[in-house]
């Protein structure tokens, strides 16, 4: 059974830097894309990151240049390190499984439960 | 990376079916198949119901199907149940390597 569990969320200052951690079972992280997922409260959904299983990786504009994702395979943990936080960056994280290995086709089958980062001085 | 399109909000009474549309560009529904559909109600995490257009993961009832036409893609919930309330989501990858998520769609079961 898949499991994600996101953790590092809280109240954050702006221009500061969080690191957000997913820790995944169920399958072999090493051989599919992942992706962060955000929400601010009452919003909708926005991706963010990936990661490839080559280490390669995306970002979305409104976080490219303050925002790296990383993996270890090794502790089968995700990561979003995120720097110069704003205000607009209040959301609910969500670390995200891609279907199928090797493959990034944008299809999100198995999502954590989401950790909230507040940026707020 | 401009959202894709959805309306705002869509409602139905109960055994009706309804259809939520989402417009995209050439630059992504225009140009791959790769659409996927979520559903999320009030404080869960989202749930993939459809991908690859029509494909449905397993669990997820026949009622709902997906078409795509063009630059548009559709989501059809057939007999609508009171489970269905939810916000609904489309998706699609991008030619610039990315993903993009509609803005979101309220369906509301009378």
């Amino acid at each position: 059974q898949v499991q994600l569990v996101e953790s590092g969320g809280g109240v954050v200052q702006p221009g500061r830097s969080v690191r957000l951690s997913c820790v995944a079972s169920g399958f072999t992280l090493s051989s599919h894309f992942m992706h962060w997922v955000r929400q601010a409260p009452g919003k909708g959904l926005e991706w963010v990151a990936f990661t490839s299983y080559d280490g390669s990786d995306k970002y979305a504009d409104s976080v490219k240049g303050r925002f790296t994702i990383s993996r270890d395979n090794s502790k089968n943990t995700l990561y979003l390190h995120m720097n110069s936080l704003r205000t607009e960056d209040t959301a609910a994280y969500y670390c995200v499984k891609e279907r199928w290995e090797w493959e990034l086709m944008g299809y999100f089958d198995n999502w954590g439960q989401g950790t909230l980062v507040a940026v707020s001085s | 990376q401009s959202a894709l399109t959805q309306p705002p909000s869509v409602s139905g009474s109960p055994g009706q079916s309804v259809t939520i549309s989402c417009t995209g560009t050439s630059s992504d529904i225009g140009r791959y198949n790769r659409v996927s559909w979520y559903q999320q109600p009030p404080g869960t995490a989202p749930k993939l119901i459809l991908y690859e257009v029509y494909n449905r993961p397993s669990g997820v009832p026949h009622r709902f199907s997906g078409t795509k036409s063009g630059s548009t893609a559709s989501l059809t919930i057939s007999g609508l149940q009171a489970e269905d309330e939810a916000e609904y989501y489309c998706t699609s990858y991008t030619s610039t390597n990315t993903v993009v998520f509609g803005g979101g769609t309220k369906l509301t079961v009378l």
